[in-house]
């Protein structure tokens, strides 16, 4: 089944103990990209990843890193995690920006996380 | 101002009316135009898929583009209460490059629920 996980889906932390949330993708997505969701603010994308090794802020990058040494994987990584993080976070992915089909996005399950 | 407008709601509607869900915009550059359904607890689904303007029907859902106003609208018909979602649309450039390469800007979603 074509399809994207992310780990964990709920997750409660204290302010700057540094986390990952995993995602991976079974359809060979050369595009994958993280969002944040916010009452009120819709979906904002914080990093996307064009392909292996190379990767470009969205519009709120601060706070987060990412890193894409596999095609498949594309964590997202919180150093030091701040209240202000707390939101529903949604992974996703799709094919090449010039594919036919690239409009199309696969989104994971999303993640909860609460930093208090 | 933010460049997709979308009226979050919520919106309730009894069994087997119709529905309709709309959205301004204000960059002309958007030329692909998505409405992805959310269910409770799940991510973002694509729904129905328009490029430029025009009308598109898929069963009970007509989305329709007009790009001279930067107005996008989905229709439902015969609404069911399975259609109870957050209805979110997206829209997307068309430009081979810069960081908005690939990026989907969201609407804020508009929650539907439909009562039996």
């Amino acid at each position: 089944e074509a399809q994207v996980t992310q780990n964990p889906r709920y997750l409660i932390t204290v302010t700057g103990k540094k986390l990952t949330v995993t995602c991976s993708q079974n359809m060979n997505h050369e595009y994958m990209s993280w969002y944040r969701q916010d009452p009120g603010l819709g979906l904002r994308q914080i990093y996307y990843s064009m392909n292996v090794e190379v990767t470009d802020k969205g519009d709120v990058p601060e706070g987060y890193k990412v890193s894409r040494k596999e095609k498949r994987n594309f964590p997202l990584i919180l150093e030091s995690p701040s209240p202000n993080q707390t939101s529903l976070y949604f992974c996703a992915s799709s094919l090449r920006p010039t594919s036919p089909r690239s409009y199309e996005q696969y989104f994971g399950p999303g993640t909860r996380l609460t930093v208090t | 101002q933010k460049e997709v407008e979308q009226d979050p709601g919520p919106l309730s509607v009894p069994e087997g009316a119709i529905v309709s869900l709309n959205c301004t915009y204000s960059n002309s550059a958007f030329q692909y135009f998505m409405w992805y359904r959310q269910y409770s607890r799940k991510g973002p689904e694509l729904l129905m898929y328009t490029y430029s303007s025009g009308n598109k029907e898929d069963g009970r859902f007509t989305a329709q583009v007009d790009k001279s106003s930067k107005y996008i609208s989905l229709f439902i018909r015969d609404s069911q209460p399975s259609d109870s979602a957050t209805y979110l649309c997206a829209m997307r450039g068309r430009r081979a490059g810069g960081t908005s390469y690939g990026k989907l800007t969201f609407g804020q979603g508009t929650i539907l629920t439909v009562h039996p």
